[in-house]
């Protein structure tokens, strides 16, 4: 099944405590990204990757980090994560061309006190 | 840099009945698509519809139909014979064809009533 993988699915955490969330998709798809949804404010896009090690800031880049070492593979990274960060976080991949729609992950309720 | 618009943070409908969400966006590129997502209570999203902007002609899918305005930048999504299944909350998206950020509204929580 064509799909996109996140995990966790659910994370509590502390302040500083250094965390990573996982996205993987077996659809081959050379696009990948980091999306952030908040209330009142849709989502918003972290980070993007337009193929194996190429790695774009999106609109709210601030405190996260990414890498693409394999295609299926697009971990985000908060090195020393806030309660600011406290978010549903969204992985979704497509291929590379702007008319393709993009497949998302199940999502990441991530909270950090 | 492109925004995407939704005025509307919530709306209802009867179930149905048809209903019409709206979208504006702000571009200077000529080339881009546009698309419905749909985000019901699991979290999932779900491509509702997809519109290029160098075709004239709206897109449909079943109960779903888009009305979109090229030149006052408006890209809204109508749905008819609403069902219960239906409520979710609904994003417009903008993807550029010049590079492959896509924007997303604040969204539209829908609700149909019985």
């Amino acid at each position: 099944e064509a799909q996109v993988t996140q995990n966790p699915r659910y994370l509590i955490t502390v302040t500083g405590k250094k965390l990573t969330v996982t996205c993987s998709q077996n659809m081959n798809h050379e696009y990948m990204s980091w999306y952030r949804q908040d209330p009142g404010l849709g989502l918003r896009q972290i980070y993007y990757s337009m193929n194996v090690e190429v790695t774009d800031k999106g609109d709210v880049p601030e405190g996260y980090k990414v890498s693409r070492k394999e295609k299926r593979n697009f971990p985000l990274i908060l090195e020393s994560p806030s309660p600011n960060q406290t978010s549903l976080y969204f992985c979704a991949s497509s291929l590379q061309r702007a008319s393709y729609e993009q497949y998302f992950g199940p999502g990441t309720r991530l909270t950090v006190t | 840099a492109q925004t995407v618009t939704q005025s509307q943070p919530e709306m209802s409908v009867q179930e149905a009945e048809t209903v019409t969400l709206s979208c504006t966006y702000d571009t200077s590129e000529n080339n881009y698509y546009l698309f419905w997502y749909k985000q019901p209570p699991s979290r999932q999203m779900i491509l509702v519809i997809r519109q290029e902007a160098y075709k004239q002609q709206n897109a449909t899918e079943n109960r779903f139909s888009v009305n979109f305005q090229k030149a006052a930048k408006s890209f809204s999504l109508k749905i008819s014979d609403s069902q219960l299944g239906d409520t979710a909350m609904y994003f417009c998206a903008f993807r550029g064809n010049n590079n492959n950020d896509m924007r997303f509204g604040a969204g539209t929580r829908l609700t149909v009533k019985p």
